[in-house]
């Protein structure tokens, strides 16, 4: 049961124009969501979070969007930049607990120079 | 550098032989995690520690796995009998539960397993 899905497993977009990376999650107890960025040989590094008691997160060129109602968040880059390739997993956690991460399966972000 | 450090980053074994990964978390980092990657998946949560004591158990962590965390500072994550079906990056992540609620976890680098 996945319960945070990526559905595209890649993306190729031109650089200086805007990424839009996507990402659906089932258990509507989460209340934390993170985005990672992975490169080879190297573990995930945070990147950006939100809380779900806002529907945007802004940090320079990154910016997260949650929709609860469709329990939908999305990472937009805008500008794309070539050192931003890499392979980017959503995240969802619970507010109690041990707050875990629930991954999606990633996606690869091509930025084209 | 002060960040999350695992040793070793490669291990190459033969199947049935006996595997131990470290992982040493950020210094002040009471929250420590174990997470498994295979290809073309994200990280899957195993294991959980709040100081040294280890709170919650994946279903994926058979009876074959086990992890310590003694005096609460670095951790081990042991596998018995290596299975070929564990190959795998075995990730170690920590965070700190000074804020309320919501804290990042700081991702080492891996332990990249091949069972032969």
């Amino acid at each position: 049961d996945q319960q945070v899905k990526q559905n595209s497993p890649s993306l190729s977009v031109q650089e200086g124009r805007i990424s839009i990376l996507n990402c659906d999650y089932t258990n509507s107890m989460f209340d934390y969501f993170l985005w990672y960025k992975k490169y080879p040989a190297e573990g995930p590094t945070f990147l950006i979070s939100i809380s779900s008691i806002k529907d945007k997160n802004e940090d320079g060129r990154f910016t997260v969007f949650l929709n609860k109602s469709a329990k939908h968040l999305s990472l937009h880059i805008v500008p794309s930049q070539p050192g931003d390739s890499a392979v980017y997993f959503c995240a969802a956690s619970g507010s109690s607990g041990t707050y875990k991460y629930i991954f999606g399966t990633g996606t690869r972000l091509k930025v084209l120079a | 550098d002060t960040g999350v450090s695992q040793n070793p980053r490669h291990k190459i074994t033969k199947r049935g032989q006996n595997v131990t990964f470290r992982c040493d978390p950020i210094s002040e980092h009471n929250r420590l995690y174990w997470y498994r990657q295979t290809l073309g998946q994200g990280p899957e949560f195993l294991t959980y520690f709040q100081n040294e004591a280890q709170l919650e158990k994946s279903r994926l962590l058979s009876d074959r796995f086990s992890a310590e965390r003694p005096k609460g500072s670095f951790s081990t994550l042991e596998i018995q009998r290596t299975e070929q079906g564990d190959s795998a990056m075995y990730l170690c992540a920590s965070s700190l539960t000074s804020r309320p609620l919501y804290n990042e976890q700081f991702f080492g680098p891996g332990t990249r397993l091949t069972v032969l």
